[in-house]
């Protein structure tokens, strides 16, 4: 089975550019999340997609970043302007029903 | 506020001893509780996970035990070996279905010397 695909998978930027992440979840997974996870922390969750439609956006700040889900399979993160603090690696996570989240290997992204 | 506290931020361990990982909790909602496994340059991955109907979940080598009551839980590796150098996680989550989200702790990094 494949697992979750991410990229690219390194990205440096300077601030007030904008950057885009893409994720192909595992086939048939109904969730999708994206999550930032700044170095010496663990994932925090930015956005979850149950299908097409966006579960929960709570903690995507939603002034810069932004993501869909197209036709409930792959998914792209967007930031613009990006910061500073915005560097971190974003990581795609995909599961079926049950509780279980598969993780992809993650962008890493540095803001200059 | 941080939901999920993890200690120790890093621990060294011999091979062939026991790494001990503790976490706790505050929200007495949580009723999930995984730990990921996450190696340099790779995404975190599902070690083993518990749920509070039960005190403890052994897998191989790779131990939770769960205390309800003290809001903790803990992850022991017996027999640890240098592969499992790595950065842990624990995590808690709420909900089921659609609605279920992961909360993680700041995470472990083990180094087990040779």
């Amino acid at each position: 089975e494949a697992g979750v695909a991410q990229s690219p998978r390194y990205k440096i930027i300077e601030k007030r550019q904008s950057v885009a992440f893409w994720c192909n979840p595992i086939s048939g997974h109904a969730t999708l999340y994206w999550y930032q996870q700044i170095l010496g922390q663990g994932p925090k969750l930015l956005i979850q997609f149950q299908n097409n439609g966006v579960v929960d956006d709570s903690q995507l700040p939603k002034d810069r970043f932004s993501a869909e889900r197209l036709k409930g399979v792959d998914s792209t993160l967007k930031i613009q302007p990006a910061k500073l603090e915005d560097s971190a690696v974003y990581l795609c996570a995909s599961s079926p029903v049950a509780v279980e989240q598969y993780f992809g290997p993650g962008t890493r992204l540095t803001v200059t | 506020q941080q939901q999920v506290k993890q200690s120790p931020q890093s621990l060294i361990v011999q091979k062939g001893g026991i790494s001990i990982i503790n976490c706790a909790y505050e929200n007495t909602a949580f009723d999930y509780f995984p730990w990921y496994q996450q190696f340099p340059g790779k995404g975190p991955a599902l070690l083993i996970a518990i749920r509070p109907d039960v005190s403890e979940k052994k897998e191989g080598r790779f131990t939770i035990s769960f205390n309800k009551s003290a809001k903790q839980f803990s992850l022991h590796i017996m027999d640890s070996q240098p592969g499992d150098s790595a950065t842990y996680f624990c995590a808690a989550s709420r909900g089921g279905g659609s609605n279920y989200k992961l909360t993680f702790g700041k995470g472990t990094l083990l180094t087990v010397n040779p």
